[in-house]
């Protein structure tokens, strides 16, 4: 058990659904940080969230959200679902907001079908 | 933006043997650090090393940040340390952090 915590470990909902994938990252750690991991894309960074607010921002679509709640577990949302959005979809934390010593979750596996 | 590049894309080990893997990127970076996927699909933190040289028992990484690459060496492998190796930096302010594609391992018994 790594600390960071990702629910639901899989998903499967069809397109046109909105989806909501939790974290709760490591005790202690301030930032999260949100990734996608296609198998043609490899990983893709989304957002990075540090103690509730936005530090920084990647390729992540408008039909995407997410947000840092004050207990520091983060949620992303993911609307109007399309079949291209199959991926497994991680959670990573870190005390600090450098951007390195990442503990991952085990992911979020999402199918559209 | 950088780029990031892996070679090779994938490798095939005898338990026991010697391996390195190559990371090449086209920006000086002031954050480089190297993943490991196991099978399950954990990812796993190894080193972050925007330069110089780190070893962690098995494992030792290595950083020319003037030459724009950074080095993955494995010894005396083990089917443990199959998966998939990944390596990722970003530049300047931009706090995106870039990732490669990976280096597929299989270590054989």
């Amino acid at each position: 058990d790594s600390g960071v915590t990702q629910t639901p470990k899989h998903l499967i909902t069809a397109t046109g659904q909105r989806v909501t994938l939790r974290c709760s990252p490591r005790s202690g750690d301030l930032s999260v940080y949100w990734y996608q991991q296609s198998l043609d894309q490899g990983l893709q960074f989304l957002i990075q969230y540090y103690n509730g607010e936005e530090r920084a921002k990647g390729n992540i679509l408008e039909r995407f959200s997410a947000q840092q709640f004050p207990d520091l577990h983060s949620e992303l949302n993911l609307s109007s679902l399309e079949l291209g959005d199959s991926a497994l979809y991680f959670c990573a934390s870190s005390v600090g907001d450098n951007n390195y010593g990442y503990t991952f979750g085990s992911g979020t596996r999402l199918t559209v079908v | 933006g950088i780029q990031v590049e892996q070679s090779p894309p994938d490798l095939i080990l005898q338990e026991g043997a010697n391996s390195t893997l190559r990371c090449n990127f086209s920006d000086s970076v002031n954050n480089l650090q190297w993943f490991h996927q196991n099978p399950w699909g954990q990812l796993i933190n190894l080193f972050y090393i925007p330069s110089g040289t780190k070893q962690n028992g098995r494992l030792s990484a290595t950083t020319v940040a003037t030459e724009r690459y950074s080095l993955l060496y494995i010894s005396s492998s083990q089917t443990t340390d199959s998966g998939v190796y990944f390596c990722a930096a970003y530049a300047g302010n931009n706090r995106k952090l870039i990732w490669g594609l990976g280096t597929s391992l299989a270590v054989n018994p």
